[in-house]
């Protein structure tokens, strides 16, 4: 079955521990996000990946990284969380059509991250 | 600038009816793509349709619709027959061809259908 899994689904955590959330699909798409979700913001890019190795950053990226290893896998990292990070995460993926296309994105199940 | 606007934040209505929920949005480019996504009370985000710029026929689906109109950069999404199992969070998204594929985000439409 073609999906996109996120894991943990949820995580309590205290301020300043680090953490790593994963996300893989099965679709061998290229393109690959995160984005968090907050209430009366919709939902925001926090950074995405083009391919392997190619990583940029979204409207915000503060306090997260990610790294894309293989092409598959695009964990996000909180290297040290904050009380304002607290929020649903969505990990999503897509084909990269090229210049002028763009594809479908696909999301995972979210991850709640509550940050004491 | 990019926008996605859903003005309407809660909608209610009893099995049956018909809703519609709006979606206007702002770009510059003349490529680009538009979404509805679902999220049930479960969490997820259901992907419900895409459109592109170039498509302006409307598209129906069983009991959804959507209404394209560049002339009024709207984007609005139509329940006929509304029922339980359609309460959700709908949220309405746009992506611009020259923007690396980020989806712009409404800030959803929580509809309520009561029985």
């Amino acid at each position: 079955e073609a999906q996109v899994t996120q894991n943990p689904r949820y995580l309590i955590t205290v301020t300043g521990k680090k953490l790593t959330v994963t996300c893989s699909q099965n679709m061998n798409h290229e393109y690959m996000s995160w984005y968090r979700q907050d209430p009366g913001l919709g939902l925001r890019q926090i950074y995405y990946s083009m391919n392997v190795e190619v990583t940029d950053k979204g409207d915000v990226p503060e306090g997260y990284k990610v790294s894309r290893k293989e092409k598959r896998n695009f964990p996000l990292i909180l290297e040290s969380p904050s009380p304002n990070q607290t929020s649903l995460y969505f990990c999503a993926s897509s084909l990269l059509t090229g210049p002028g296309g763009t594809d479908t994105q696909y999301f995972g199940p979210g991850t709640r991250l509550t940050v004491l | 600038a990019q926008k996605v606007t859903q003005a309407q934040t809660e909608i209610s209505v009893v099995e049956k009816e018909d809703v519609t929920l709006d979606c206007v949005y702002e770009t510059r480019d003349t490529t680009y793509y538009l979404f509805w996504y679902k999220q049930p009370p479960s969490g997820e985000l259901v992907f419900l349709i895409r459109r592109n710029s170039f498509d302006e026929q409307n598209e129906i689906s069983g009991r959804y619709s959507w209404n394209f109109q560049k002339s009024t950069s709207s984007f609005n999404f139509t329940i006929t027959a509304s029922q339980v199992v359609d309460s959700a969070v709908y949220f309405c998204a746009l992506s611009e061809a020259e923007n690396t594929d980020k989806l712009i985000f409404g800030t959803g439409t929580r509809l309520q259908v009561f029985p």
